[in-house]
């Protein structure tokens, strides 16, 4: 069964910091990887895609890598503000003619002054 | 533009009663998804449409749960009757095709009482 798990569950930081949100999956044949920003009691939000051959793709402050031999990605954020407090979705796509996409249950974020 | 648009954002019901959910795809969008969300957790697929067609449904409970996508723009996802464990959020999505970047709406929250 195609699965898409996400670490940390939860994530607690102070405005200005780092953080590292990990994503490994299982889906195969890959077609691509996407993280979305989902805010409380808003729909998600893209903020990368990247495709088998992507090792790295940023978007502002957003850093996404890719390791397809092990299956892994990783979502960076950089000089973390307030607004960035919300749950990161990973979701990755098949290459079938279904196209399913699989969705990990999130990473939440919260970011304190 | 007008991005995916969504009705009613909130709905509260007794069980056993029916409701109904709206989507208004954006526009020149083929694809449209249904997906529910629990809380704390990833976007599960009831059913993805292209065009007019429900080209996999497999995750819709069918015998309480309908959808239809008429002429292909707009969609409405009914439930009769409502069950306690219906208590979501309902999101629709749309993309240009089926391998396209998804844009969501802000969901409809339904709480069974």
């Amino acid at each position: 069964k195609n699965q898409v798990e996400q670490s940390p569950q939860s994530l607690i930081i102070l405005e200005g910091k780092n953080c590292t949100l990990q994503c490994n999956y299982t889906v195969s044949p890959f077609s691509n990887l996407r993280w979305y920003k989902q805010d409380t009691g808003r729909g998600p939000v893209s903020l990368t895609i990247m495709t088998f051959s992507e090792n790295t793709k940023s978007n502002g402050r957003y850093t996404a890598t890719l390791d397809a031999d092990t299956k892994q990605s990783s979502l960076h954020i950089t000089a973390s503000q307030l607004s960035d407090s919300a749950s990161y979705i990973c979701v990755v796509k098949e290459e079938t003619s279904g196209s399913r996409l699989t969705f990990g249950e999130g990473t939440q974020l919260t970011v304190n002054p | 533009e007008a991005g995916v648009v969504q009705s009613p954002r909130y709905k509260i019901i007794e069980k056993k009663q029916p409701v109904a959910f709206w989507c208004n795809p954006i526009s020149g969008h083929n694809t449209l998804y249904w997906y529910l969300q629990n809380l704390g957790q990833g976007p599960e697929l009831l059913i993805r449409y292209e065009n007019e067609e429900a080209v996999d449904d497999s995750q819709l409970p069918k015998d309480r749960f309908s959808a239809e996508r008429l002429k292909g723009v707009d969609s409405t996802l009914k439930i009769q009757p409502a069950e306690l464990g219906d208590s979501a959020v309902y999101l629709c999505a749309s993309s240009p095709g089926a391998t396209g970047e998804l844009f969501f709406g802000e969901g409809s929250r339904l709480t069974v009482l």
